[in-house]
C-alpha cells in the first residue's frame, strides 16, 4: 500500500547531538516536504524538494538541512539540536493521484531536546 | 503573498451537534485540500475539492472558487471529531502549499 513513513516517531535528545529525521515514501511522488509545527498550531513549511538533487529552504528559517539522493527518501539532519528544536516534524509528499493532485502526510516525529 | 483565513478558530461541540468550518481565500483556489489532526498529530486527508461539493458519510465540503471561499459541514459530530481542521491550497505557479491556521475543535460526550 502507498504510504509515507517517518522514523522515529517520537526522540529525546540532549543538547549539541546530531540527529537525523527519516522519511520514505512509497507513493511514487516526486515532490517532498518538511513542516515544523508547535502542537495544534499551524504548519511552517522548512524544506522542500521537487526531486531527485532538488532542495529548497521553506518560509520558515531553520538550522536543519535536507538530501534528495532517491526520489523516495527525503531525510533531514540537526547537526547540533537545540531546546529551541523541540517541536513536531511533519514530512509529506505530493503528486497526481487519479485525477486530483494531493498532499498527504506522514505521522510525524515529535522531538523534544533537553 | 496569499492570504488564508479560517474560521472560527476554536469551537466547543455537543456530541450530536452539526458544525461549519469555513476558509477564506485572498488568492484564486487551485487544489483545495481538508485535512483533519487527529490527537496523535498525523494529518489525516478528508477531501480534494478545487470546486463543487462532495460528501464521504457525516462530512461533506463545498468549494466556491468564484468567491474563494470552502465550507466543512460536520453533521452529528462524535467526539472522535475532536482534533484541528486545516483547509491548505497549493500556490499558484508553484508546488508549494499554504495553510490555513486551523479550527480547533472540542467535541464533549
Amino acid at each position: 500500500e502507498a504510504d509515507i513513513y517517518q522514523t522515529p516517531r517520537y526522540l529525546v535528545i540532549g543538547t549539541g547531538k546530531k540527529i537525523t529525521l527519516e522519511c520514505s515514501q512509497t507513493m511514487g511522488h516526486d515532490k517532498m516536504y518538511w513542516y515544523q509545527q508547535d502542537p495544534g498550531m499551524e504548519l511552517h513549511l522548512i524544506h522542500y524538494s521537487y526531486g531527485v538533487n532538488s532542495t529548497e529552504k521553506g518560509d520558515l528559517s531553520s538550522e536543519s538541512t535536507v538530501s534528495r539522493i532517491r526520489t523516495e527518501h527525503f531525510p533531514l539532519t540537526l547537526e547540533s539540536a537545540r531546546p529551541s528544536h523541540t517541536s513536531q516534524y511533519l514530512c509529506a509528499s505530493s503528486g497526481f493521484s487519479g485525477m486530483s493532485y494531493e498532499q498527504y502526510f506522514g505521522p510525524g516525529t515529535r522531538l523534544t531536546v533537553t | 503573498g496569499i492570504q488564508v483565513e479560517q474560521s472560527p478558530p476554536d469551537l466547543i461541540l455537543q456530541e450530536g451537534a452539526n458544525s461549519t468550518l469555513r476558509c477564506n481565500f485572498s488568492d484564486s483556489v487551485n487544489n483545495l485540500q481538508w485535512f483533519h489532526q487527529n490527537p496523535w498529530g498525523q494529518l489525516i486527508n478528508l477531501f480534494y475539492i478545487p470546486s463543487g461539493t462532495k460528501q464521504n458519510g457525516r462530512l461533506s465540503a463545498t468549494t466556491v472558487a468564484t468567491e474563494r471561499y470552502s465550507l466543512l459541514y460536520i453533521s452529528s459530530s462524535q467526539t472522535t471529531d475532536s482534533g484541528v481542521y486545516f483547509c491548505a491550497d497549493r500556490i499558484s505557479g508553484t508546488y508549494k502549499y499554504i495553510f490555513g491556521t486551523g479550527t480547533r475543535l472540542k467535541v464533549l460526550a
